[in-house]
């Protein structure tokens, strides 16, 4: 079974902080994504990556920055934390391959305060 | 155009029940239809997966995809208290050449009562 593990469930910060998630895939798969739920407003794509190093924007990158310095790992930055960037913040692999599925992590509920 | 429709509920339906999930869109580009099911404070998990149109069975589920009137459903037979989730359909469009995205309905929430 693929298993995407992000590090942590939930996450209280300060408005102004630095905040990094992290996500870790273990089956060797090309493709990772990070996503944030929102009631009402569903899943939106922020940012994701197709190779080592490399990164593409989503639908709302503002306020985000990503890095991918590992095939397994892809963290997410928020640069200066806001109170509107508090959300689920959900992470997901694929294979390089079009049209594969995502295979998503649990979520981190991250809290700006 | 990227919209996909999705109805929120919540639908509610006694155990038992046959169950109709349903999403619409708009742009013909989309190629591959999935349906996740995410569970209260989990990730989303795949359920279904298909390409053509037609029907997908897998157990109680079943994916219906039709295409030329840019529908896709999914049904739940003989539903049980453990379907009580919400349900997030998909559709895959290429992004560029580094590979595609997913554009996601923003979920129907089901609660099957015993």
């Amino acid at each position: 079974d693929v298993k995407v593990t992000q590090s942590s469930r939930y996450l209280v910060k300060r408005t102004g902080e630095k905040v990094f998630l992290e996500c870790v895939q273990d089956m060797d798969h090309e493709n990772m994504f990070w996503y944030r739920q929102d009631p009402g407003l569903g899943l939106r794509l922020i940012y994701f990556s197709y190779d080592v190093k490399m990164k593409e924007k989503g639908d709302i990158p503002e306020g985000y920055s990503v890095s991918r310095e590992k095939k397994e790992r892809f963290s997410l930055i928020l640069e200066s934390a806001s109170t509107n960037q508090t959300s689920m913040y959900l992470c997901a692999s694929s294979q390089h391959d079009s049209n594969q599925p995502q295979h998503f992590g649990d979520g981190t509920r991250l809290s700006i305060l | 155009q990227k919209e996909v429709e999705q109805d929120p509920g919540p639908l509610s339906v006694p155990e038992g029940a046959i169950v109709s999930l349903n999403c619409t869109y708009s742009n013909s580009a989309f190629q591959y239809f999935m349906w996740y099911r995410q569970y209260s404070r989990k990730g989303p998990e795949l359920l279904m997966y298909t390409y053509s149109s037609g029907n997908k069975e897998d157990g109680r589920f079943t994916a219906q995809v039709d295409k030329s009137s840019k529908y896709i459903s999914l049904f739940i037979r003989d539903s049980q208290p453990s379907d009580s989730a919400t349900y997030l359909c998909a559709m895959s469009l290429y992004y560029n050449q580094a590979g595609t995205a997913l554009i996601f309905g923003k979920g129907t929430t089901l609660s099957v009562s015993s």
